[in-house]
């Protein structure tokens, strides 16, 4: 069965520091992984995803992530935090065609420190 | 206006009551979810609906029914509702590679 882990529950980052969030995944084939946030009071919104091809992947906000095959990890990064990133951050594994495949993670809450 | 919108956006209930959420979406998209979340446990699906005839049972269904009105329409109920029903409830929909999300329903059952 496919799954998703977040080690870090919560993490703690000054304004201007790097950021880096970390996502194990297993899956039996070759994953669709994705990275959700969701800011206080809202919905979770998509920072980017992974299906094939460069395993360096861009999204909205400054955000990267690095598909990791060898060691089965799909890292969040972003090299300069803002105060605005505050939010809880979402892997998520599964087989594209819908998301009734897709199993979440259970998150990491980021605080972020003047 | 959201792409998703959930309605009520917060609401208290007794034990053994029943309750509605609604979700409508503007996305034009055929696939609509709903989940719930826990502290600490993510989001669990808890059903999923292809089109208007397609309903299907997600990790977590019992207690819970759903009613896909429209295409852009897909409530969850809660038949008689119990206090480990207290969660937040979101709705989706997806594309083939992106799910929209709506803002969240707190439920609260008392």
């Amino acid at each position: 069965a496919q799954s998703v882990t977040q080690p870090d529950i919560h993490i703690t980052v000054s304004e201007g520091a790097s950021l880096e969030l970390r996502c194990n995944y297993s899956y039996g084939a070759t994953p669709y992984l994705f990275w959700y946030v969701q800011s206080p009071g809202q919905g979770l919104q998509l920072l980017l995803k992974y299906f094939s091809g460069d395993t360096l992947v861009q999204g909205i906000k400054g955000f990267e992530a690095e598909f990791k095959r060898s060691q089965s990890s799909f890292n969040l990064r972003k090299p300069s935090v803002h105060w605005s990133d505050a939010a809880e951050y979402f892997c998520a594994v599964g087989a594209r065609g819908g998301y009734q495949k897709v199993t979440f993670g259970t998150g990491t809450k980021l605080q972020v420190i003047p | 206006d959201a792409d998703v919108t959930q309605t009520p956006r917060n609401r208290i209930t007794k034990t053994g009551k029943r309750i509605m959420l609604e979700c409508s979406q503007t996305k034009g998209h055929d696939r609509m979810y709903w989940y719930r979340q826990d502290p600490g446990l993510g989001l669990r699906l808890i059903y999923y609906s292809f089109d208007v005839k397609d309903i299907n049972k997600g990790e977590i269904s019992d207690g819970y029914s759903v009613s896909r009105q429209a295409q852009a329409k897909f409530s969850l109920s809660l038949e008689s509702a119990i206090p480990n029903q207290t969660a937040l409830y979101f709705c989706a929909t997806s594309g083939r590679d992106e799910a929209f999300f709506g803002q969240g329903t707190r439920l609260t059952v008392v």
